[in-house]
């Protein structure tokens, strides 16, 4: 029973463009939303997150947007750089559930030149 | 200075193998985890500590078994090692009263042979 759910394993863009990682997730009881930001042989790194409370957050060149309704959320990285290549991924957890954070799959992204 | 330091971070085992592998954090976190990351890339939580007490065990074979002799280290023993534990282990911590996700260590790749 995956809660959370990141359907494109990979996404590759250029460098300069947008990327846009999506992510859904099935539990209404989650409240708090985190991106990971992930390079091989290192372990993944907190980028942004957002509370139930807002639509939006805005870090820098990363913005994660929040649909309650859709239980869906995206991160979006602009402009996308080559150093941003890295697996995301997308977590949640609920008030509920204490400090439990449920993951998804991860999305490579790549930034090509 | 590592906040999340995990020790070692190649294991390389026989099966029926006893191994351990070390994680300390030096944040003044009051919550540490270990979690799986699969062939498939999941992460999944396996354990969480919480000034010593274990607050989260999910399914998970007896053969492994955390240890936390003080809030900052959580080791993670694992008895009669099989083929089916190679994976990447990774630690985590949090703190408590403004939860805002995890500091994760590097992770110990674990190969059964």
């Amino acid at each position: 029973d995956q809660q959370v759910k990141q359907n494109s394993p990979s996404l590759s863009v250029q460098e300069g463009r947008i990327s846009i990682l999506n992510c859904d997730y099935t539990n209404s009881m989650f409240d708090y939303f985190l991106w990971y930001k992930k390079y091989p042989a290192e372990g993944p790194t907190f980028l942004i997150s957002i509370s139930s409370i807002k639509d939006k957050n805005e870090d820098g060149r990363f913005t994660v947007f929040l649909n309650k309704s859709a239980k869906h959320l995206s991160l979006h990285i602009v402009p996308s750089q080559p150093g941003d290549s890295a697996v995301y991924f997308c977590a949640a957890s609920a008030q509920t559930s204490g400090s439990r954070l449920t993951f998804g799959e991860g999305t490579q992204l790549t930034v090509n030149p | 200075d590592t906040a999340v330091s995990q020790t070692p971070k190649y294991l390389v085992t026989q099966m029926g193998n006893d191994k351990s592998i070390k994680c300390e954090q030096n944040l003044g976190h009051d919550t540490m985890y270990w979690y799986k990351q699969d062939s498939k890339k999941f992460l999944k939580i396996m354990f969480s500590y919480n000034n010593k007490e274990l607050i989260i065990n999910e399914t998970v074979p007896n053969r492994f078994s955390p240890k936390s002799p003080d809030k900052a280290h959580l080791n993670l023993h694992i008895n009669s090692l099989e083929l089916g534990d190679s994976a990447v282990y990774f630690c985590a911590s949090s703190q408590d009263r403004v939860f805002s996700g995890y500091t994760f260590g590097s992770g110990t790749r674990l190969t059964v042979v």
